[in-house]
């Protein structure tokens, strides 16, 4: 089946500096990922949507200026919580569409702001 | 509004039964459903999937059954075993095709 890998798998960081997720599509092209979030015994809430070689599509109630979202290739896209804060500690998942219904999720990034 | 839930948050079965899992939408609109299975930090799984011109559909030891009527999605999984303890969630293809909306989450927990 499909890959998609994500890296780091777990970050600690200080608050106030900006953290940096990269999701990768192994052995697909993916014109289109998801960025997720998840809090402990939640359910997976819909951050962004990035589409390669444009601007990603936000949700509601989601900073785009805090959130950086950049999908340079197709095989690529990167997550950068700037500024990050102790709020922002949670599991960051992201997701490839291989077509229009089919998606497969990368293992998550655990992220623990002291 | 499009949202889709799980009437249960925890379900505990005993090795060797059958589990089912339900899932309620509430947008008539949605036209593809998936379930998934999430294990501790770690990243959805795909189990098995159903378009809406279709009621059943049938995998390895698991089924989905899709009731538009009602707007019901439930989850069978058949000879449970420990392994199949997680978290389930059900899925819904919005509108534009664009994105998934997922439920709440069912942790199944399996005894031996």
């Amino acid at each position: 089946g499909a890959v998609v890998s994500q890296h780091p798998s777990r970050v600690i960081c200080k608050s106030g500096t900006s953290v940096k997720i990269e999701c990768r599509s192994l052995d697909f092209q993916a014109t289109t990922m998801f960025w997720y979030r998840q809090f402990p015994k939640q359910s997976l809430m819909l951050m962004a949507t990035s589409n390669e070689g444009s601007k990603a599509t936000y949700e509601q109630g989601v900073e785009k200026d805090k959130f950086l979202i950049n999908h340079a290739s197709l095989t690529l896209s990167t997550l950068t919580v700037t500024s990050a804060h102790p709020e922002d500690s949670s599991f960051y998942i992201c997701s490839a569409r291989r077509s229009r219904e089919t998606q497969y999720f990368g293992p998550g990034t655990r992220l623990l702001v002291l | 509004g499009e949202s889709v839930g799980l009437h249960l948050p925890t379900l505990s079965v005993q090795e060797g039964d059958n589990s089912i899992i339900n899932c309620a939408y509430s947008n008539s609109a949605s036209d593809y459903f998936i379930w998934y299975k999430q294990e501790s930090g770690k990243g959805p799984q795909f189990i098995i999937d159903i378009r809406s011109n279709m009621d059943k559909r049938q995998g390895q030891r698991v089924t989905v059954l899709l009731n538009k009527t009602v707007k019901h999605l439930s989850l069978q999984i058949a000879a449970t075993q420990p392994g199949d303890s997680a978290v389930y969630f059900c899925a819904e293809a919005n509108q534009a095709g664009t994105a998934l909306i997922f439920g709440k989450g069912t942790t199944l927990s399996v005894s031996s």
